[in-house]
């Protein structure tokens, strides 16, 4: 059954430094989207993304991170000045349609520690 | 704005006895769907349910069953006969509304962490 996978599982970084989180959605997925989760609480959304462009962001999503979808498969997150309240589990998910009807699949997600 | 609420922190259960997990959500719009998500201890949200806001029939699947009562703006999880693979966080989230494709944000609860003691 096709997955969405994520890269790396775990990652341990110092403050101020800049860090790429990676996803590779399901292979003929068109929507993809990062979510995180901190420590013990409920996930929230960061971003959506179609047609490469970013179609809608929270207000956590500022201009420290960015999303890419540099090639047919990988889809990423970087946050480019890492600050101690970004540690939390990070979480991709793709749906193959837009539309408030689809399910997002998530992958496993990378827990990211600031340090 | 949308909200979802799970009042419902943590359950506890002895195994093979049946669990109900609450969930609350407010929202404007007419059309919306409804999810359900686990997320065992290993971390990952497994995709549990979809329903879509106008059907309000109860759906089975197994030892699950979901109970979608609009008047009262409620989509309950209920598990049948408890196992301890069960044990996990469960989360209900909702997506509302427009037509704009890709707009399509889950709004997730808080979570109900439950645990079923052999």
């Amino acid at each position: 059954e096709p997955e969405v996978t994520q890269t790396p599982s775990h990652q341990v970084t110092q403050m101020g430094q800049e860090v790429i989180l990676r996803c590779v959605p399901i292979s003929n997925h068109l929507y993809f989207y990062w979510y995180r989760q901190i420590l013990g609480q409920k996930v929230e959304f960061l971003v959506s993304f179609y047609n490469n462009e970013i179609s809608e962001k929270s207000e956590i999503f500022d201009d420290q991170f960015s999303v890419e979808r540099p090639d047919g498969s990988n889809f990423t997150l970087k946050i480019r000045s890492t600050k101690l309240e970004d540690s939390a589990m990070y979480f991709c998910a793709s749906s193959d349609w837009g539309g408030i009807q689809e399910t997002q699949y998530f992958g496993p997600g990378t827990r990211l520690l600031v340090l | 704005a949308q909200k979802v609420t799970q009042a419902q922190t943590e359950i506890s259960v002895v195994e093979k006895e049946d669990v109900t997990l609450d969930c609350v959500y407010e929202t404007r719009d007419t059309t919306y769907y409804l999810f359900w998500y686990k997320q065992p201890p290993s971390g990952e949200l497994v995709f549990l349910i979809r329903r879509n806001s106008f059907d309000e029939q109860n759906e089975i699947s197994g030892r699950y069953s979901w109970n979608f009562q609009k008047s009262t703006s409620s989509f309950n999880f209920t598990i049948t006969a408890s196992q301890v693979v069960d044990s996990a966080v469960y989360f209900c989230a909702l997506s509302e509304g427009t037509l704009n494709f890709g707009n399509e944000k889950l709004t997730f609860g808080t979570g109900t962490r439950l645990t079923i003691i052999p």
